[in-house]
């Protein structure tokens, strides 16, 4: 079936500093990515949408220049958080649509902790 | 705007027990999924609803979807402890095109007790 891999799963980084998560979908094309963040015991929020090749539509209230979406290519999309703060330690998820079977496929998360 | 309400939040079940959740949506879709999550884990993929009078059943779970009630319902038919998880409703921003966006519920917390 339709596998999306998510690395890595967890990170600690220090304020102030860059990180970035991987999202790869691995036995099919994905033209289309999303983004989404969890805060504990919360539902999950769609931070952006991101296709290959083009530039990814950001959510209301999330900051581009901080959260930088790549989607190089059919098979990897990657988020990198810049200047991470405390606050943005939470819960990131992407996933991606595939066609063929509906629906979509979720990675496995990051669990990004900025001290 | 496209708004998820489901209910209850919370669920405490004595195994063996039936219960219903509810989701909720503001808008037309006609693309509807439900997901469980396990603490600290990902989404796991349920059901797929994509049609009024959409009916799947997995074991024990059983989804339902009107969509004209904009309703979908999550079924738990002799609940066992396994099952205890977080479960999601979610709704396809993109209604009659592609495959847009999902907008989230809140999520019910099922606890199934012994």
């Amino acid at each position: 079936g339709a596998v999306v891999s998510q690395h890595p799963s967890r990170v600690i980084c220090k304020s102030g500093t860059s990180v970035k998560i991987e999202c790869r979908s691995l036995d099919f094309q994905a033209t289309t990515m999303f983004w989404y963040r969890q805060f504990p015991k919360q539902s999950l929020m769609l931070m952006a949408t991101s296709n290959e090749g083009s530039k990814a539509t950001y959510e209301q209230g999330v900051e581009k220049d901080k959260f930088l979406i790549n989607h190089a290519s059919l098979t990897l999309s990657t988020l990198t958080v810049t200047s991470a703060h405390p606050e943005d330690s939470s819960f990131y998820i992407c996933s991606a649509s595939q066609t063929i079977l509906g629906g979509y496929t979720f990675g496995s998360g990051t669990r990004l902790t900025v001290v | 705007e496209l708004k998820v309400e489901q209910n209850p939040l919370f669920l405490s079940m004595q195994e063996g027990k039936n219960y219903t959740i509810y989701c909720n949506y503001s808008t037309t879709s006609d693309r509807l999924y439900w997901y469980r999550q396990d603490p600290g884990k990902s989404l796991e993929s349920l059901f797929v609803l994509l049609s009024n009078g959409a009916v799947k059943q997995e074991g024990r779970l059983m989804a339902s979807l009107d969509t004209k009630a904009r309703l979908s319902t999550l079924h738990i038919t002799a609940a066992v402890h396994d099952l205890s998880a977080t479960y999601f409703c979610a709704v396809d921003r993109n209604y009659g095109g592609s495959q847009g966006n999902l907008i989230f519920g809140k999520g019910t917390k099922l606890s199934v007790k012994p």
